[in-house]
């Protein structure tokens, strides 16, 4: 079964401090993978996704994420965090496996991240 | 584009009364998808469409939920009667293409009395 994990519920950081969000994730073929974020009473925003090539994914407000499959991780980075990135971010994937090509996502339980000046 | 428009916003109900939301793909998505997001339960997945025919209802928690899509420009989900326990924050999400990003609406936030 297709499952996502991120292990932290809660996050902090240091503004300027890098920052790094972890997921791990269970496909039965080639994954599709996404961060998500959602500020308060927001809907989730797309922030990069990875579908092929370059294992390392930019994406936006100067995110990206690297695709680990020996580790099937996805871990969100961003070299120098601001206080504005404190949010709930989501990881999801997607199963790309012939006929169970369904488009459905898979998310994450959310982690916080708290930002601190 | 702008984006996946749903409403209302806010929705303030009592118990036993019937609540509908509403979802405004955007144009040309065919994919259309009804979550619901709990603190207990996190996003849950509970309907979605392509090419407004459901493809997969398993998340529906039981038949008071309803969905429905008479056209590519509209969706609705249905609480019939709504209890205290539907009280959640319901989005939609659309895409063109099973492969390609799925992208949210503000959600509709629902509390039951």
């Amino acid at each position: 079964a297709q499952s996502v994990a991120q292990p932290e519920d809660q996050v902090n950081v240091a503004e300027g401090n890098p920052l790094t969000v972890k997921c791990t994730y269970s496909v039965s073929g080639n994954p599709y993978l996404f961060w998500y974020v959602q500020y308060p009473n927001r809907g989730l925003q797309f922030l990069l996704k990875y579908i092929t090539g370059d294992n390392l994914v930019k994406g936006s407000y100067g995110f990206e994420a690297e695709f680990n499959k020996s580790q099937t991780s996805f871990h969100l980075k961003k070299p120098s965090a601001l206080v504005s990135d404190s949010a709930l971010y989501f990881c999801a994937v997607r199963d790309i496996h012939g006929s169970s090509n369904t488009g459905k996502l898979i998310f994450g339980q959310g982690t916080t991240l708290q930002v601190k000046p | 584009d702008a984006g996946v428009i749903q409403s209302p916003r806010h929705e303030v109900t009592e118990m036993g009364q019937e609540v509908t939301l509403r979802c405004k793909p955007i144009s040309g998505h065919d994919y259309l998808f009804w979550y619901r997001q709990t603190m207990m339960r996190g996003l849950e997945l509970l309907i979605y469409f392509n090419n407004n025919v459901p493809i997969d209802d398993s998340g529906m928690p039981e038949d008071r939920f309803s969905a429905k899509m008479p056209n590519a420009s509209f969706s609705t989900l249905k609480i019939q009667p709504s209890e205290p326990r539907d009280s959640a924050v319901y989005f939609c999400a659309t895409t063109k293409g099973v492969r390609e990003t799925q992208y949210f609406g503000p959600g509709t936030r629902l509390l039951v009395l």
